[in-house]
């Protein structure tokens, strides 16, 4: 079963617009829930997390939000670069996992100029 | 450079042969994971090391499939009579534990692309 769940496996934004992505998970174990970056024929690079004690993280241009009672998350990227253009990875821990990391399938980005 | 190494980059064999993988971790993480990737899917856990115990296997990892890390510093990956749906991107890891957080930050190599035929 898909734990966590990336509805869209695609995203166009124009360069300057808000990009939104979004994930949804099932198992109400996890608690801690991250954002990796992935550009072809690299591994996954950690973007951003955020602890189900708090709703929202910022980290410059990237936020992610957590609605913990829809299960839901999502990251927003403002201003969306043409170099933001990857697949976006969201990944859900439970706690004493040790870096055991469930991941969605991703959402490919891709920012127009 | 100082970031996780695997080796090779890619690997074609056929039905049947074994293929062995290596993954060399930042050296000072004693944590070291291995994930799988299959096309359209994200990164699916496989097995972790701490230092060179090897604590959890996923279901994911066949009798066909072991593990090792010696001395606790690389680590190997080796599939036995290799199947056409063991064809994946091979992403190992390894991660240092962040204060702020209280979690495993976890580093990816660039991982290994096998192609069985």
């Amino acid at each position: 079963d898909q734990q966590v769940k990336q509805n869209s496996p695609s995203l166009s934004v124009q360069e300057g617009r808000i990009s939104i992505l979004n994930c949804d998970y099932t198992n109400s174990m996890f608690d801690y829930f991250l954002w990796y970056k992935k550009y072809p024929a690299e591994g996954p690079t950690f973007l951003i997390s955020i602890s189900s004690i708090k709703d929202k993280n910022e980290d410059g241009r990237f936020t992610v939000f957590l609605n913990k009672s829809a299960k839901h998350l999502s990251l927003h990227i403002v201003p969306s670069q043409p170099g933001d253009s990857a697949v976006y990875f969201c990944a859900a821990e439970a706690l004493t996992s040790y870096g055991k990391l469930t991941f969605g399938q991703g959402t490919i980005l891709t920012v127009h100029p | 450079d100082t970031g996780v190494s695997q080796d090779p980059r890619h690997k074609i064999t056929k039905r049947g042969q074994n293929v062995t993988f290596r993954c060399d971790p930042i050296s000072e993480h004693n944590r070291l994971y291995w994930y799988r990737q299959t096309l359209g899917q994200g990164p699916e856990f496989l097995t972790y090391f701490q230092n060179e115990a090897q604590l959890e296997k996923s279901r994911l990892l066949s009798d066909r499939f072991s593990a090792e890390r010696p001395k606790g510093s690389f680590s190997t990956l080796e599939i036995q009579r290799t199947e056409q749906g063991d064809s994946a991107m091979y992403l190992c890891a390894s991660s240092q534990w962040e204060v702020l957080s209280g979690r495993e930050k976890l580093f990816f190599g660039s991982g290994t692309q096998l192609s069985v035929l």
